[in-house]
């Protein structure tokens, strides 16, 4: 089983906020967590890369993993408009995602000015 | 610049026709990926590539084909088989011989059925 569950959003915070995006899944086999963010008609692209449980921070954004719960977390600090775009949650259980990665439908993110 | 291309961006398609998206990296990555997004919809995996002349389907191969020649390319033909090509189609490639490294994406094609 490979489901992935994201909130489509969208999700509107005023600039300056903290935002929280979320993900869980069902196969206890995952273990190599990335978020990805994609702009409007654009290819996404890679934010955080973590493996297995734990916290990882890189700037204004911090990955979090529950592998009991089953849950990932991102948080985005001091949210800045150029932040407004989709967020998409992807795993695998194969180092590389060599087999495919299974991705969440994404959470749509406004940041108002 | 290290990357993934992929043309056209824009591909319009007559119901009936063949079409074949390109993508190319020079990234030097063993593993290339094709995914299919469609509005509210995550990614979904079409085919994938781990090695030169060895591809595996995906979750949603129907409709499609791939052929890996290069390690530098992996182009995707939408065939006439397929009903509902109409989709943003992406390409990623990965050194997923890396546990540390994951896919990275090319900025992909839009394909409309006219």
């Amino acid at each position: 089983q490979k489901e992935v569950e994201q909130d489509p959003g969208p999700l509107s915070v005023p600039e300056g906020a903290i935002v929280s995006l979320n993900c869980t899944y069902s196969n206890s086999a995952f273990q190599y967590f990335m978020w990805y963010r994609q702009y409007s008609r654009k290819g996404p692209e890679l934010l955080m890369y973590t493996y297995s449980s734990g916290n990882k921070e890189d700037g204004r954004f911090t990955a979090q993993v529950d592998k009991s719960s089953k849950y990932i977390s991102l948080f985005i600090r001091d949210s800045q408009p150029s932040d407004s775009a989709t967020y998409l949650c992807a795993m695998s259980d194969s180092g590389g995602g060599a087999d495919g990665l299974t991705f969440g439908k994404g959470t749509h993110l406004i940041i108002q000015p | 610049d290290g990357g993934i291309t992929q043309s056209p961006k824009y591909l319009f398609r007559k119901e009936g026709q063949n079409v074949t998206l390109s993508c190319e990296q020079n990234l030097n990555h063993d593993a290339m990926y094709w995914y299919r997004q469609d509005p509210g919809q995550g990614l979904r995996l079409i085919y994938y590539s781990q090695i030169v002349n060895d591809f595996q389907k995906g979750d949603i191969a129907e409709g499609y084909s791939v052929s890996r020649e290069k390690k530098e390319s992996f182009p995707l033909t939408v065939t006439s088989a397929q009903k509902n090509p109409t989709a943003f189609y992406l390409c990623a490639s990965s050194a997923w011989t890396s546990g540390t490294d994951t896919q990275y994406f090319g900025p992909g094609t839009r394909l409309t059925v006219l």
